[in-house]
This record gives structure tokens, sequence and C-alpha cells, in this order.
């Protein structure tokens, strides 16, 4: 079974451009994720799909940050314009569909790192 | 907000050693994973956790749930060099909606000495 696939793996930019990440999940998950990890620091959720509906963006910076799963697959992250402090590791997972109650092991890709000079 | 706080930050041992390392928190939690991050990849699922008081081992790693539900541990016995990374706690909270939320430790950086 291929695991999550995440491009770039490396994207250095200059302060106040704009960047995308591009995830592909597992075949079949239906939630999907995007996590910002600083250095230093455990992975934090920015937002979460279920399908192609966001179920969590509480922590995602909406005046900069953006992201979508159209046809409820693959997913964009997108940071524009990119600050100082968006340096970090973007993380993408995945898990199979919920039921109420039920907790499903996240599948993490390789993350995209990202340096905002 | 939720935290977890997980500790020791870092630990350097000598190959061989035990290494046990733990997650605190002052809410209550449903679920505890533990996952191991190598440089320049993503978390691995280690051992996840479902009720307060269960002890489930996976190879020479052995991970509880706290009776109260607001903490967790994890023991590595015959630490080998391949143990060396990242060891993050995360917690399922107690009211998230059933969407499968993680909240993320700090991590324990962990080096093993040959």
């Amino acid at each position: 079974e291929a695991g999550v696939a995440q491009s770039p793996r490396y994207k250095i930019i200059e302060k106040r451009q704009s960047v995308a990440f591009w995830c592909n999940p597992i075949s079949g998950h239906a939630t999907l994720y995007w996590y910002q990890q600083i250095l230093g620091q455990g992975p934090k959720l920015l937002i979460q799909f279920q399908n192609n509906g966001v179920v969590d963006d509480s922590q995602l910076p909406k005046d900069r940050f953006s992201a979508e799963r159209l046809k409820g697959v693959d997913s964009t992250l997108k940071i524009q314009p990119a600050k100082l402090e968006d340096s970090a590791v973007y993380l993408c997972a995945s898990s199979p569909r919920l039921a109420e109650g039920d907790y499903n092991e996240q599948f993490f890709g390789p993350g995209t790192r990202l340096t905002v000079l | 907000g939720q935290q977890l706080n997980q500790s020791p930050q870092s630990m350097f041992i000598q190959e061989g050693e035990d290494v046990s390392m733990n997650c605190t928190s002052s809410s209550i939690f449903n679920t505890w994973l533990w996952y191991k991050q190598d440089p320049g990849e993503g978390p691995v699922l280690l051992i996840a956790l479902y009720k307060a008081g269960e002890l489930t081992s996976n190879g020479r790693l052995t991970a509880q749930f706290g009776i109260t539900r607001k903490d967790s541990f994890l023991n590595i016995s015959a630490s080998i060099p391949s143990d060396v990374g990242i060891y993050f706690c995360a917690g399922g909270p107690e009211f998230s909606g059933g969407y499968n939320k993680l909240i993320f430790g700090a991590g324990t950086r962990l080096a093993v000495h040959p």
C-alpha cells in the first residue's frame, strides 16, 4: 500500500512570497490533515478535512493560509504572503473514514520543509 | 487550550540501557498514542492506547495509559542504535466531536551511544 505522498520536499522562499504544498493521501482514506511542525516542537493541526469538507480549521491563520480538497482526494495548502515565522515542516496525514466514538491511526507523509528568508 | 507536557526533552544513553519517557496533562484524554520521527520523515505510530490503565507492548516498547487519563509513559528496553530519533506522545481529547483530533507533545530526543 502506497503511503501519503507530499511535494515538494523542500522549498525556500523570501518573505511576502506565496507558496503551495501538495498532498496525496492513502487511497480510500476519507480524512486528511495538515500539520505545522516548527523546529523543536510537536506537530500542530492546521486543518482537517472529512472527504472534501472542512471539519476543523480553528488553528489555521486564515488571513494568509488556505487549503482545499476539491474532489475529496488530493489536497493543497497555500501560504500567501509568507512570513519568517512560517518556516517549518508542513506534514500531511490521512486516516480511514471515522465511525462515531472510534479512533483511527493517522498515517503521516514525509513533510515539506519550508524556509522563509 | 489543551497541552501535553512531555519529559525529558532529551536523553543520551548507552546502548543496552532502558529508557523511560512520559507525558502529562491537566486535561483528560480518551486516547494516548506514541509516535517516533526520524530525520526528514513524518511520525510513525509505535503504540496506541484506548483505555485507562491499559498496558501495551510492541517488541521492546511498552506503554501505559494512566488511570487518571491525564498521563502516559513509554519504556524502551535494551536500547539499540536504531532507536535514535524523536519520540512524541499524542492525546485524543475527551471532547473532539468524533473527529479523530490529536494533540502532540514537544517530543523527547533520544540519542544512543554504541
